[in-house]
């Protein structure tokens, strides 16, 4: 089955700086690869995604990149600010009827200021 | 819509005891899921269904049970709790094949003494 690595599980950058956070994956048949949100309390939401056939995608602050021949995707963080402080998840699977998502052991991302 | 609603939010039980979380979701989702969040190895799937009538076993289901009966509700049962057990619970739903568009309810804290 997928086994998805994440790294590193603490990150703490001050407001304005720009945060990494990389997972790798290891089946090579998964094609989709979102990330997700989780606030203090509350369910993980998803905040971007990636398919396999997409190199980058950016959704303003946000964006993710994806290294199919190295299995491993990032999330890019740019200009943090302290509502961005949560746990990052990211995941691998693939879409279709039977699609099932494997995720990552989770970031917690700190902004200070 | 509410959405996918969760009961109860906390929980605690004794070890031996017998208890259900219930799920459930007003958006007409076929695919409903459970995962379980444990520090340091996120979200496991415990269970899952694709439809009413069908359930299916996921990463992590000894120790719990499933049903469908509807398509709105989703329950966990824990038949006899063990500590092992103590987590924090999350249902989940979205339309059959659009794993893109999972949505997560806000968690149960479970735990067994």
């Amino acid at each position: 089955g997928e086994n998805v690595e994440q790294h590193p599980s603490t990150l703490s950058v001050q407001e304005g700086d720009s945060a990494v956070i990389k997972c790798t994956y290891s089946d090579s048949a998964s094609n989709y690869f979102p990330w997700y949100k989780q606030e203090l309390g509350k369910g993980p939401q998803l905040i971007i995604d990636i398919r396999s056939n997409v190199g980058e995608k950016k959704d303003q602050r946000i964006a993710v990149t994806l290294n199919k021949t190295a299995k491993h995707f990032s999330l890019h963080i740019t200009e943090t600010q302290p509502e961005d402080s949560a746990v990052y998840f990211c995941a691998a699977g693939y879409t279709g009827t039977a699609s099932k998502l494997t995720f990552g052991t989770g970031t917690r991302l700190q902004v200070t200021l | 819509n509410a959405g996918v609603t969760q009961t109860p939010k906390f929980q605690v039980l004794k070890t031996g005891q017998s208890m259900t979380l219930q799920c459930a979701q007003d958006m007409n989702h076929e695919y409903m899921s459970w995962y379980r969040q444990d520090p340091g190895m996120g979200l496991r799937l415990i269970h899952y269904s694709v439809g009413a009538g069908i359930t299916d076993q996921g990463e992590v289901p000894n120790g719990y049970n499933v049903s469908r009966s509807t398509t709105e509700d989703f329950p966990l049962r824990l038949l006899s709790a063990a500590p092992s057990q103590t987590s924090v619970y999350f249902c989940a739903s979205r339309k059959q094949g659009r794993v893109h568009e999972q949505y997560f309810g806000p968690g149960t804290r479970l735990t067994v003494t």
